[in-house]
């Protein structure tokens, strides 16, 4: 069975870091793309960052030059690094694992396997 | 950067009825629509992917429509779990996915 399960969220100043940590079981990390995803409190999802299986990274905009995406594949594990925080990223994070429909034409790409979430507060 | 537009915000219906929520991408994304459910604490779950094909699990009442611009999520007969709020996400402009503001199901 497919887990993720994020910690280290947590309440933190401003100008502050943070590392978030995913546990992943049931597969492995560093054979798929992982994803986070936020969730500001009340409000819609917004994709942060993506770790391909090859190791390249991407971010949004938001995020770019704040944040990096790791993993350690000795634990099975993905990170996300957090620095420069701003109340803007007060936010549930999620991590997730991107699956993938194949067709002859095209790949679909999607997040179909999720963890609970882990909330980050910043404020003073 | 493609924008996705979900109507409505929010929608009021009863055990049994129909219901249909519409996303909109800003430019073409061809099939490459996803649709998730999400209720209240809980992480979002995959319902569709590539427009229309259903997740494995997910009950047959769910279904989704759509190509270029303009996407339907339907249920057919709603049940009391299905109310929670729905978003639709765009994975043609890879990897920069975006996701619509959702649409909240409430009786």
């Amino acid at each position: 069975e497919v887990q993720l399960v994020e910690s280290g969220g947590g309440l933190i100043q401003p100008g502050g870091s943070l590392r978030l940590s995913c546990a992943a079981s049931g597969f492995t990390v560093s054979s798929n793309f992982m994803s986070w995803v936020r969730q500001a409190p009340g409000k819609g999802l917004e994709w942060v960052s993506v770790l391909y299986s090859g190791g390249t990274t991407y971010y949004a905009d938001s995020v770019k030059g704040r944040f990096i995406i790791s993993r350690d594949d000795s634990k099975n594990t993905l990170y996300l690094q957090m620095n420069s925080l701003t109340a803007g990223d007060t936010a549930v994070y999620y991590c997730a694992r991107n699956g993938r429909y194949d067709t002859l034409t095209a790949v679909y790409p999607f997040f179909d396997d999720w963890g609970q979430g882990t909330l980050v507060t910043v404020s003073s | 950067d493609i924008q996705m537009t979900q109507s409505p915000s929010s929608l009021s219906a009863s055990v049994g009825d129909r219901v249909t929520i519409t996303c909109r991408a800003s430019q073409t994304i061809s099939n490459f629509l996803n649709w998730y459910q999400q209720k209240p604490g809980k992480a979002p779950k995959l319902l569709i992917y590539a427009s229309s094909s259903l997740q494995s699990g997910v009950p047959s009442r769910f279904s989704g429509s759509g190509s270029g611009t303009d996407f339907t999520l339907t249920i057919s007969s709603l049940q009391p779990e299905d109310f929670a709020t729905y978003y639709c996400q765009q994975s043609f402009s890879t990897p920069m996915y975006t996701f619509g503001q959702g649409t909240k199901l409430e009786i």
